[in-house]
């Protein structure tokens, strides 16, 4: 799977938007860009992928650059219990190999 | 409801000694995963299986067996040869081929060897 980079760790306040950031500037064009997250304790959750169109679904909204070297996960309004860490994954398509996480991003929401 | 189920939750085990890890799903998902995350890490690839009686190697396969002799279970020996088998184990399931699809993981099991 390609790599991916992201922030070690971000901040927000309770309520507002949360924008992650992950940058895959070697995507190739049949990788799919899945987000994950894991709260304390926890085995990792789905939270949303994309392949070219910006998707939303109940829990983010995802947005994919033209270029599809970035992604942002975006959390319209975080609640305490959006703390977590947030992975960026690429898949590749029907490889069927186990995906591959990197640190993520720790997501700290502050009251 | 459909799911994966990690037991126990908790395992503790004496140095030297070989011990299993439980994985069971009624997901009716032919692709299973094994994952291990220490403090402050990412996971972890140790083993995958697309299909019943088979299984590859992940990153990390080095003093861990698997098996896969039903598509329900997925259980994961951790043998006296891993040198540090203290660690946080996370167990995934998941339809192969189809990468637009994503994984179930189960609640984990916490193993402290002493």
């Amino acid at each position: 799977d390609a790599k991916t980079t992201q922030p070690n760790s971000m901040e927000s306040n309770e309520e507002e938007p949360v924008h992650l950031p992950c940058n895959h500037s070697t995507i190739s064009g049949t990788d799919y860009i899945h987000w994950y997250r894991q709260l304390p304790s926890q085995g990792p959750e789905y939270v949303i992928h994309g392949l070219t169109s910006n998707v939303n679904n109940r829990m983010a909204s995802l947005a994919i650059a033209e270029d599809r070297k970035s992604s942002t996960l975006i959390l319209h309004r975080a609640t305490l219990r959006d703390a977590a860490v947030y992975y960026c994954i690429l898949r590749a398509v029907a490889r069927g190999e186990g995906m591959r996480f990197g640190a993520g991003t720790r997501l700290t929401v502050k009251p | 409801d459909g799911g994966i189920t990690q037991s126990p939750k908790y395992l503790f085990r004496k140095e030297g000694q070989n011990v299993t890890l439980s994985c069971e799903q009624n997901l009716n998902h032919d692709a299973m995963y094994w994952y291990r995350q220490d403090p402050g890490q990412g996971l972890r690839l140790i083993y995958y299986s697309q299909i019943v009686n088979d299984f590859q190697k992940g990153d990390i396969a080095e003093g861990y067996s698997v098996s896969r002799e039903k598509k329900e279970s997925f259980p994961l020996t951790v043998t006296s040869a891993q040198k540090n088998p203290t660690a946080f184990y996370l167990c995934a399931s998941s339809i192969p081929g189809f990468d637009n699809y994503g994984y179930t993981f189960g609640s984990g099991t916490r193993l402290t060897v002493v």
